[in-house]
């Protein structure tokens, strides 16, 4: 069964940092798009990081650029997101997903999240 | 930054009705228009890419149309277990947006 599981999620101070990882299964990791997004308790869906397939395009929101970085191991079938200086509007599910298809701009599969949580 | 709209805020119909979700983008999108589904407690799910292009395995009640900046999401005929939150989203431009959701609620 194609998946995406999301782990590193947790309890961190404001300013403190935090490293999320989406395990990826079942599909070629490798020949796909990622995308992380995020929502906050009882509010809407937020776009935060694109990395392409090859690792050569990476996007950002602007309320998290600088502090946050999106990466990828195509090796390991992984894919990452460091986040610093966290914030307590940064409070919420994460969310790691995978376009469809490389000319298909649609997130098709969709981890079940792991929660942050920004708080002193 | 592409803001999209989406109108109404809950819809409230009772099953066998149609339903009819509106996304307006503040500029053009082209086709570059995406539904998802989200009932509480879970991730959301992929119902239509390329506004009018059913995911797999989404039931032929659900259709989309529309193109540059007025979007809809039309249930033909409600279903229980369609009660959740509708969100659109545009993949044409970055930063990548969402619309605010609908939420459908079955009377």
């Amino acid at each position: 069964e194609v998946q995406l599981v999301e782990s590193g999620g947790g309890l961190v101070k404001p300013g403190g940092s935090l490293r999320l990882s989406c395990a990826a299964s079942a599909f070629t990791f490798s020949s796909y798009n990622m995308i992380w997004v995020r929502q906050a308790p009882g509010k809407g869906l937020e776009w935060v990081s694109f990395i392409n397939f090859r690792s050569d395009t990476i996007k950002y929101a602007d309320s998290v650029r600088g502090r946050f970085t999106i990466s990828r191991d195509n090796a390991m079938n992984s894919l990452y997101l460091q986040m610093s200086g966290l914030r307590a509007e940064d409070t919420g599910v994460y969310y790691c997903t995978r376009d469809k298809d490389l000319n298909i701009r649609a997130s098709d599969i969709w981890g079940l999240g792991t929660t942050v949580t920004v708080s002193s | 930054e592409i803001v999209l709209t989406q109108s109404p805020g809950t819809l409230s119909l009772s099953p066998g009705e149609r339903a009819t979700l509106s996304c307006r983008a503040s500029q053009s999108v082209s086709g570059y228009l995406v539904w998802f589904q989200q009932k509480p407690g879970q991730a959301p799910r992929l119902l239509m890419y390329d506004a009018s292009n059913r995911a797999t395995g989404i039931p032929d009640r659900f259709s989309g149309s529309g193109f540059g900046t007025d979007f809809t999401l039309t249930i033909s005929s409600l279903e229980p277990e369609d009660a959740a939150v509708y969100y659109c989203q545009q993949r044409s431009a970055w930063p990548l947006t969402f619309g605010g959701g609908t939420k459908v609620e079955i009377k």
